[in-house]
């Protein structure tokens, strides 16, 4: 069964303060996401990388950074956070990008609460 | 635009009914549609998918059906269970797509005992 692990679990900030989101897989795979769930909006797509050092934009982008520094680890970075990235957030892993045979991996969510 | 798109929001039925939800796509290059099932604290997971050279998918009570000139699927839950009481997505990928995976906004479902 694919392992991915979320850290912290919940996290409370103020506005402008920095914030990581820690993914780890463990299944070897190569791709990784990050989704921000709201209500009314489903699941959207935040960034995700193919692999090591590599990064693409997804749909939402705007005021988060991320960074693949190895195939396990993916990286969620907020460095000035605004009440309206207050969200869950889920990381997501795939061994073949989501193409017709592939299946996401989805960790346990992260809680973030920006005052 | 949104790629993907689900009906109802939200969808209550009796235990032991058929519960029916609807899903629209709009890029007719998306080839397959996986649907993932999200229980209250934990992270999606898949429940089932097809392809689009499909117009049925069954595993047990769920079921799958495509119409691919209409862009659209829906997901049948037959006999359905307390324990089924769930977000569900559909999704819709394609070949060519960048590797990306569309979500839909989701319905989530409640079966009443």
């Amino acid at each position: 069964e694919a392992a991915v692990t979320q850290s912290p679990r919940n996290k409370v900030t103020v506005t402008g303060g920095n914030v990581t989101l820690s993914c780890r897989q463990t299944n070897s795979h190569n791709y990784m996401y990050w989704y921000r769930q709201d209500t009314g909006h489903g699941l959207r797509l935040i960034h995700y990388s193919y692999g090591a050092g590599n990064l693409q934009i997804g749909d939402v982008p705007d005021g988060y950074k991320a960074t693949r520094t190895t195939q396990e680890d993916f990286f969620l970075l907020l460095e000035l956070a605004s009440p309206s990235q207050t969200s869950l957030y889920f990381c997501a892993s795939s061994a073949t990008g989501g193409l017709n045979t592939g299946q996401l991996y989805f960790g346990e969510g992260s809680k973030l609460t920006v005052l | 635009q949104q790629q993907v798109r689900q009906s109802p929001q939200s969808l209550t039925v009796w235990e032991g009914e058929t519960a029916i939800l609807n899903c629209s796509y709009e890029d007719s290059t998306f080839n397959y549609f996986p649907w993932y099932q999200q229980f209250p604290g934990e992270g999606p997971a898949l429940l089932i998918s097809i392809s689009s050279v499909s117009d049925k998918k069954e595993d047990g009570r769920f079921t799958i059906f495509f119409n691919k000139r209409e862009k659209k699927l829906s997901l049948h839950i037959t006999d359905s269970q307390p324990g089924d009481s769930a977000t569900y997505f559909c999704a819709a990928s394609a070949r060519n797509n960048n590797n990306r995976i569309f979500f839909g906004d989701g319905t989530q479902l409640v079966v009443k005992p």
